[in-house]
């Protein structure tokens, strides 16, 4: 089964810097990866997806990258705002062909002020 | 419904005893997953729905955890003898279809087994 690795770390930035996020992966190549966002007592909400021949994707403020010879997805927020806090979650098919996803234990952001 | 609902929102309980969680999906999303979080964890995949066809228990951890859906929409998660371990949020989500890979997500249940 796949196995997904983020930072666990927090990551602290400052308002109006660039947030880096990364997704690694092992075990097979996904045909696509997700992006989602938590906040505390919430459920997730999905951002992006991007698919394996799709090298970058973009929506307003967020960018994601989907490198398959790395095995990596980085995501990315630029011009963060303290309201970008929250802990971001990847998530990606549990095996090929399979439609159930599988999540990343997710990486905190924190911008402050 | 505009979302995904979930009920209860917490739910406390003694060890011992069985445990019943709803989720109603959003109104015609054919695909519903139940997930569980625990403090600091990701999200581990429990059960999945798909219409009439035979879910996908293949998370369950054991005999102890059960679920249906009646008539293609609400599901109920059961847990019976529930244990401490058993502590954590409990996930719902529903999709389009099978395929369709973005998740909707309720708020979750969190359960607590004193």
């Amino acid at each position: 089964s796949q196995k997904i690795e983020q930072n666990s770390e927090a990551l602290n930035i400052q308002e109006g810097k660039t947030a880096t996020l990364t997704c690694n992966y092992t075990n097979y190549s996904p045909a696509y990866l997700q992006w989602y966002r938590q906040d505390p007592g919430r459920g997730p909400v999905f951002l992006l997806l991007i698919r394996e021949n799709e090298k970058e994707k973009r929506k307003e403020r967020l960018k994601v990258t989907f490198d398959t010879t790395l095995k990596q997805s980085l995501f990315h927020i630029t011009a963060s705002q303290p309201a970008d806090s929250a802990t971001y979650l990847c998530a990606l098919p549990a095996s090929g062909g399979s439609y159930i996803p599988t999540f990343g234990r997710g990486t905190s952001l924190i911008v402050h002020p | 419904g505009a979302g995904v609902s979930q009920s209860p929102s917490n739910k406390v309980t003694e060890k011992g005893k069985d445990v019943e969680l709803r989720c109603d999906p959003i109104s015609g999303h054919t695909a519903l997953y139940w997930y569980r979080q625990s403090l600091g964890q990701g999200l581990e995949f429990l059960i999945y729905f798909q219409g009439n066809s035979a879910p996908d228990k293949s998370g369950l951890p054991s005999d102890r955890f059960s679920a249906e859906r009646t008539g293609g929409s609400v599901s109920t998660l059961t847990i019976q003898r529930t244990q401490q371990e058993d502590s954590a949020v409990y996930l719902c989500a529903s999709s389009l279809t099978r395929g369709d890979e973005k998740l909707f997500f309720g708020s979750g249940t969190q359960l607590s087994v004193l």
